[in-house]
């Protein structure tokens, strides 16, 4: 069974830092790309990032791009985002996701909440 | 960027009867190499993650149910349900997944009549 687990979340200052993880489990991690898509409290879906297979190449939403970075650790089955500088407009639920192919987002983690606050 | 847009914002449908969901891209999201459209469906129920419904624009995802279908091509498209069930009541979405960054439609809230 396919499994997304976020976590990592939580409570954090603009201009401070944070790192999500997303433990990934019952698929070959290698060989999908991976997204980050987040959703503000009653608010609608928002792309973030992308990675390929070996996190050789990544791509961002303008909105947080310069200021998240997104990685992998294929030994530990684990995709991570870094959330540097955060502001106001960041507090969203992030979820992660499996693609399919295509960029098609298959399978989704059950999401985590980041509250940015001072 | 593409920008999506559906119609309506809401919907209010009687159990049993069809829903039509629309969703339009501002630019096409055909692919001509392979002749595929870039455009995926969405359910999101409430406190749940997203599903993935359809992709490539009318292709059901495995598992889903048969009253679900995709149509379209292009930049106009549509998801239908054909027959509302009660559990059919969630927020829908329309993906492009055709270029970055792969934005979603601000989403349809699907109601019961």
């Amino acid at each position: 069974e396919v499994q997304l687990v976020e976590s990592g979340g939580g409570l954090v200052q603009p201009g401070g830092s944070l790192r999500l993880s997303c433990a990934a489990s019952g698929f070959t991690f290698t060989s999908h790309w991976m997204h980050w898509v987040r959703q503000a409290p009653g608010k609608g879906l928002v792309w973030v990032s992308r990675i390929n297979t070996d996190g050789s190449a990544t791509i961002y939403a303008d909105s947080v791009k310069g200021r998240f970075t997104i990685s992998r650790d294929n030994a530990k089955n684990t995709l991570y985002l870094q959330m540097n500088s955060p502001r106001d407009e960041d507090t969203a639920v992030y979820y992660c996701a499996r693609d399919r192919g295509y960029n098609v987002l298959d399978y989704w983690g059950q999401g985590v909440l980041v509250t940015v606050s001072s | 960027d593409i920008v999506m847009t559906q119609s309506p914002d809401s919907l209010a449908v009687s159990l049993g009867e069809r829903a039509t969901i629309n969703c339009k891209s501002s630019q096409s999201v055909l692919y001509s190499s392979n002749n595929k459209n870039f455009l995926a469906w969405y359910q999101q129920k409430p406190g749940q993650p997203p599903k993935l419904l359809i992709f490539w624009a009318s292709t059901r995802e495995s598992g889903v149910p048969d009253r679900f279908s995709g149509s379209g091509s292009g930049t106009n498209f549509t998801l239908t349900i054909s027959s509302l069930q009660a559990e059919d009541v969630a927020i829908y979405y329309c993906q492009q997944c055709y270029s970055s960054p792969y934005t979603f439609g601000q989403g349809t809230n699907l109601e019961i009549k």
